[in-house]
């Protein structure tokens, strides 16, 4: 099977563009996650997406929204950009079965952003 | 609130044991363990789920204390490849979001 796919893998954007960033799941995977990588604050979760609905979402400002489509692929959303949203952004499927809690994480590559 | 990795970092030479702790402030559900190398992505390691339900590899072990909140990650006779960035991710009560700890830094050397 292929494993989680990101695009694109490296952006530069300047301050107060948006970015979209994009996540293929492995194949059968309905959860996708979403987590912010940066050196000071570490792994963060930004919000979770199973069959096209949001079910969880961390602790991050309103400019940062996602979706998910029917066939499981997301996209997250990055407005008005600041210097702080530098960071490596991860996105993880998992066969999320239904009445469990956090199944295992298929991480992807990444998507580094640099935003100048 | 983010569960607390210890040691940050651990050097040790190949053969040498180690372990990891992570700790929690909540009532947890399950602890998840991941190793990160460099420039890579996260790769799961082992799951603990409340109850003691444990999956993982048979070189590397884990235990999980409900009481304490606390998990720790076994690794024996090490490996240069165990080289890399150790995280655990708890998931509390109400479900269904793992929140990350710092990291612990791990390097094998030959």
């Amino acid at each position: 099977k292929a494993g989680v796919t990101q695009t694109p893998r490296y952006l530069i954007k300047t301050r107060g563009q948006q970015v979209t960033l994009s996540c293929s799941p492995i194949s059968g995977h309905r959860s996708v996650s979403w987590y912010q990588q940066t050196p000071g604050q570490g792994l963060q979760f930004l919000f979770e997406y199973f069959s096209e609905t949001q079910r969880n979402k961390g602790n991050f400002p309103g400019r940062f929204s996602g979706r998910q489509f029917s066939n499981s692929r997301s996209e997250m959303n990055v407005s008005t950009l600041e210097l702080g949203d530098s960071a490596l952004y991860l996105c993880a499927s998992s066969l999320l079965l239904p009445g469990q809690g956090v199944d295992t994480q298929y991480f992807g590559p990444g998507t580094r952003l640099t935003v100048l | 609130q983010q569960p607390v990795q210890s040691p940050q970092a651990v050097i040790l030479r190949e053969g040498e044991d180690a372990v990891i702790n992570c700790s929690s402030s909540k009532a947890l559900y399950s602890v998840h363990w991941y190793r990160q190398k460099h420039g890579e992505a996260p790769v799961f390691l082992m799951i603990l789920l409340k109850g003691g339900e444990q999956k993982g590899h048979d070189k590397i072990s884990a235990s999980f204390n409900e009481k304490k909140q606390q998990s720790s990650l076994y690794l024996t006779a090490s490996q240069l490849s165990y080289s890399g960035t150790y995280f655990c991710g708890t998931e509390d009560m109400a479900g269904n979001m793992l929140t990350f700890g710092g990291g612990t830094r791990l390097m094998v050397k030959p």
